[in-house]
């Protein structure tokens, strides 16, 4: 089955203490992107990736860290978390093409107190 | 990103029609979806129209697209409680998509 998987579900964190989530997809897609969703905001672009090594800031990448060392995962690196970074997060890959459906991973809720 | 507004909430009877608004500024955008989120869930693309379209339907969607005003719309006809979810505006000039807030739209029998 074409998916996209996130670990772990649902985190709750403390300040400071690094913490990843990972995201792997299973359709071979160039393009893979973090968001994060909050209310009222919608879905907001932290980083995203056009291949393996490649990867660009979307437009909220302060405090995250990504890395691209193999074409299916991406994970989302919080270096040391902090209370606004309490979010959904979400993954989500595409072939890259203009106009394609970009697939989303189940998402990823992080609570950091 | 672009800026892309909607309407924060809609409430809609069982078996009326929704309609949900969006409106965009980025005049390049060449792609503009709807993706539909359930609770709990991740977001799904529900329909995309280009750019030099004014219309397309699909079943019990019908997306209506005014390029020169930037406003993009989704009817839902004969709205059913399984219908009851957030929905994404979308617009893209390429790879990157700029989200909406979305609407929560609630169905009531």
């Amino acid at each position: 089955e074409a998916q996209v998987t996130q670990n772990p579900r649902y985190l709750i964190t403390v300040t400071g203490k690094k913490l990843t989530v990972t995201c792997s997809q299973n359709m071979n897609h160039e393009y893979m992107s973090w968001y994060r969703q909050d209310p009222g905001l919608g879905l907001r672009q932290i980083y995203y990736s056009m291949n393996v090594e490649v990867t660009d800031k979307g437009d909220v990448p302060e405090g995250y860290k990504v890395s691209r060392k193999e074409k299916r995962n991406f994970p989302l690196i919080l270096e040391s978390p902090s209370p606004n970074q309490t979010s959904l997060y979400f993954c989500a890959s595409s072939r890259g093409l203009p106009g394609d459906e970009q697939y989303f991973g189940p998402g990823t809720r992080l609570t950091v107190t | 990103g672009e800026d892309v507004e909607q309407s924060l909430f809609l409430s809609v009877r069982e078996g009326d029609s929704s309609v949900i608004n969006c409106t965009y500024t980025d005049s390049s955008s060449t792609y503009l979806y709807w993706y539909k989120q359930e609770p709990g869930a991740g977001l799904q693309l529900l329909t995309y129209i280009f750019s030099n379209m004014d219309m397309k339907q699909d079943q019990r969607l019908t997306v209506l697209l005014n390029k020169k005003d930037k406003h993009l719309s989704l009817r839902i006809a004969d709205t059913q409680t399984g219908d009851s979810a957030i929905y994404f505006c979308a617009e893209s000039s390429d790879y990157k998509l700029s989200f909406g807030a979305g609407t929560t739209v609630t169905v009531r029998a």
